[in-house]
């Protein structure tokens, strides 16, 4: 079975530019995540989806937001970027609520660097 | 709110050793699951054990092994046979509600040949 895969893998933008990440789960996995990964911050939890809905969102200011799609896949949108923004993004995937099956399993993530 | 402590920030030990990294959180919840994920530093996360906190048995999966202390709210994660691929940041977490992972500083663990 395929594992969780993220596009594109790099990515630089300038400040003020918009990005579009993307993330496809395991297959008959319904529930994604996403987290930021910085050497500051460390691992920090941005939101979670499951059945195309929001069920989770950490702390993060509303130029962050994110999606899923029908068939689970799921994209993440930072606007108005600034520098603190470079970061690792992680997408992770798991079966989803009320299947015992907590377990999270991340993509390669998606390294933006913002100039 | 959930949180997860490492006091360890780097580890480093020789090949084949045996080496133990430290967790403890603290969660008001009282079903709830531990994880313990590597980083090499290809950055992939990678699962390397799980412990759901209503089985008193510790987790093992081959070389790894924890000791899960569900009253002091301890997660250790012992490594033996240690091998040069071990070399890794290990990240401790725990899962709050909703999917979302609460994760540790890490451990930046070298295995020296």
């Amino acid at each position: 079975k395929a594992g969780v895969t993220q596009t594109p893998r790099y990515l630089i933008k300038t400040r003020g530019q918009q990005v579009t990440l993307s993330c496809s789960p395991i297959s008959g996995h319904r529930s994604v995540s996403w987290y930021q990964q910085t050497p500051g911050q460390g691992l920090q939890f941005l939101f979670e989806y499951f059945s195309e809905t929001q069920r989770n969102k950490g702390n993060f200011p509303g130029r962050f937001s994110g999606r899923q799609f029908s068939n689970s896949r799921s994209e993440m949108n930072v606007s108005t970027l600034e520098l603190g923004d470079s970061a690792l993004y992680l997408c992770a995937s798991s079966l989803g609520p009320g299947t015992g099956q907590e377990t999270q399993y991340f993509g390669p993530g998606t390294r933006l660097l913002v100039l | 709110a959930q949180t997860v402590t490492q006091s360890q920030p780097e580890m480093s030990v020789q090949e084949a050793e045996t080496v133990t990294l430290s967790c403890t959180y603290d969660t008001s919840e009282n079903n709830y699951y531990l994880f313990w994920y590597k980083q090499p530093p290809s950055r992939q996360m990678i699962l390397v054990i799980r412990q759901e906190a209503y089985k008193q048995q510790n987790a093992t999966e081959n070389r790894f092994s924890v000791n899960f202390q569900k009253a002091a709210k301890s997660f250790s994660l012992k490594i033996s046979d240690s091998q040069l691929g071990d070399t890794a940041m290990y990240f401790c977490a725990t899962i709050q509600g909703a999917q979302k992972l609460v994760f540790g500083q890490g451990t930046r663990l070298t295995i020296n040949p």
